[in-house]
């Protein structure tokens, strides 16, 4: 199995643009989840899907932030219009909806905005 | 709403000696609990998961934890480290009848020669 994948890796940006990120989630695993990560406020979920429909949204930073999984194998994340402050980490991770099963993350995507 | 508290968010320990980062967790309800490791660079990896019975549960890497109810804790050890331990450790939270798993703020292990 390829993992989570996520592209891409990097993306440098100026502020004001819009920004997609893109996440293939495991095949068979029917939870996805976004996450952001910063030296100053560590790992936040920002938000989660189950079986393609989000479940919790509350992480969202704010409207700038968008999310869709259209079908079980491809979910964005986008970031609209992208400012200094969104510089970070996103990370896409999935999982069998099912409780007590460990969620497998992707390798990242390293935005920064200029 | 599960949370959890890493109490450590930095701990330095020379090569081969133990080292054990702390968790606590809170939540009304029977939850399982996790560890992953995360290298510079990567995303998370997991080292071990309590789901149900013995405490003490084995993972990767030499590392264990052990499961104590009484005093919600979820701590983490390792009898001998190595440089190569030296990674971001998250403790991580989720209730029994769901998959949203709530993390840790992350605990710095660095392993020094």
């Amino acid at each position: 199995d390829a993992g989570v994948i996520q592209s891409p890796r990097h993306e440098v940006t100026e502020m004001g643009q819009e920004v997609t990120l893109r996440c293939k989630p495991i095949s068979g695993h029917n939870s996805l989840f976004w996450y952001r990560q910063t030296m100053m406020r560590g790992l936040e979920l920002l938000i989660y899907f189950n079986n393609n429909v989000p479940i919790d949204d509350s992480g969202m930073p704010e409207d700038r932030f968008s999310a869709k999984m259209p079908n079980a194998s491809f979910s964005t994340l986008k970031i609209q219009p992208s400012e200094p402050r969104d510089s970070a980490v996103y990370f896409c991770a999935s999982s069998p909806r099912l409780a007590g099963h460990e969620q497998y993350f992707g390798p990242g995507t390293r935005l920064t905005v200029t | 709403a599960q949370s959890v508290t890493q109490l450590d968010s930095q701990v330095p320990v020379f090569e081969e000696a133990p080292v054990e980062l702390r968790c606590n967790y809170s939540s009304s309800v029977s939850v399982y609990l996790f560890w992953y490791v995360q290298y510079p660079n990567q995303g998370l990896q997991l080292l071990l998961k309590y789901l149900s019975g013995s405490t003490l549960v084995k993972g990767i890497n030499g590392f264990e934890a052990e499961f104590n109810k009484s005093q919600t804790s979820f701590h983490l050890r390792k009898p001998s480290v190595h440089i190569s331990d030296t990674a971001e450790y998250f403790c991580a939270v989720s209730e029994w009848n769901n998959n949203d798993m709530r993390f840790g703020a992350g605990t710095r292990l660095t392993v020094k020669p």
